[in-house]
């Protein structure tokens, strides 16, 4: 069974660092493209970026490059989202989620990690 | 970026009554274009891929069509747990976007 498990929820302060994770077992992890989608409160769907574990190879949304890093570890088969100074419009919701080559559909999603960034 | 533009963004209806969505394109991305319904407090869930085709599991009142840049999803007789969010997704480029959403409540 494929199955994407995210770290839990975080309450950070802004300028504080951040890194969640995203686990995923059920599934060859370096053959699949994972990607990161931000959905702030009340709002929808947003596309941060990609990677695909087997080589790392990695795109970022124009809007959101250099603002986040994305990782991947192929001994632990995690994928991780990475802050280095969080700031209150970082608050959200974030989802990792599996996708096939291009043009297929995200078909699995992480449950959810809710970020909160506050003073 | 490939603007994708949901219509409605929200509509209320009751149960057993058909509706249909809009989706539409910035550009041509032929058959590319996905559905998700995402309940409340919820992650996303794939319901067509391709334009048109269900994924297993879906409910056959749920159906797609369209081509280019014009798409719709159709459910053709709501049912109670259908009342959610519905967004279209195109994955014919990068980077991968969305339509705002549509809410769809109880009428």
């Amino acid at each position: 069974e494929v199955q994407l498990v995210q770290s839990g929820a975080e309450v950070k302060k802004p300028g504080e660092s951040l890194k969640i994770s995203c686990e995923v077992s059920g599934y060859d992890f370096a053959k699949f493209w994972i990607a990161w989608v931000r959905q702030m409160p009340g709002k929808g769907l947003e596309w941060m970026g990609i990677i695909y574990p087997g080589n790392s190879d990695t795109r970022y949304s124009p809007s959101l490059q250099g603002q986040v890093t994305i990782s991947a570890d192929k001994s632990t088969s995690a994928v991780y989202l990475h802050w280095s100074s969080l700031k209150a419009s970082d608050t959200a919701i974030y989802y990792c989620a599996r996708r096939g080559g291009t043009g297929s559909p995200i078909d699995y999603w992480g449950q959810g990690t809710l970020v909160t960034v506050s003073s | 970026d490939i603007q994708m533009t949901q219509s409605p963004s929200s509509l209320s209806a009751s149960v057993g009554d058909r509706v249909t969505i809009t989706c539409r394109a910035s550009q041509s991305i032929s058959n590319y274009l996905n559905w998700y319904q995402q309940k409340v407090g919820k992650a996303p869930n794939l319901l067509i891929c391709g334009a048109c085709s269900l994924q297993t599991g879906v409910p056959s009142r749920f159906s797609g069509s369209g081509s280019g840049t014009d798409f719709t999803l159709t459910i053709s007789s709501l049912q109670p747990e259908d009342f959610a969010t519905y967004y279209c997704q195109q994955s014919y480029s990068n980077p991968v976007t969305f339509g705002q959403g549509t809410r769809l409540d109880i009428k």
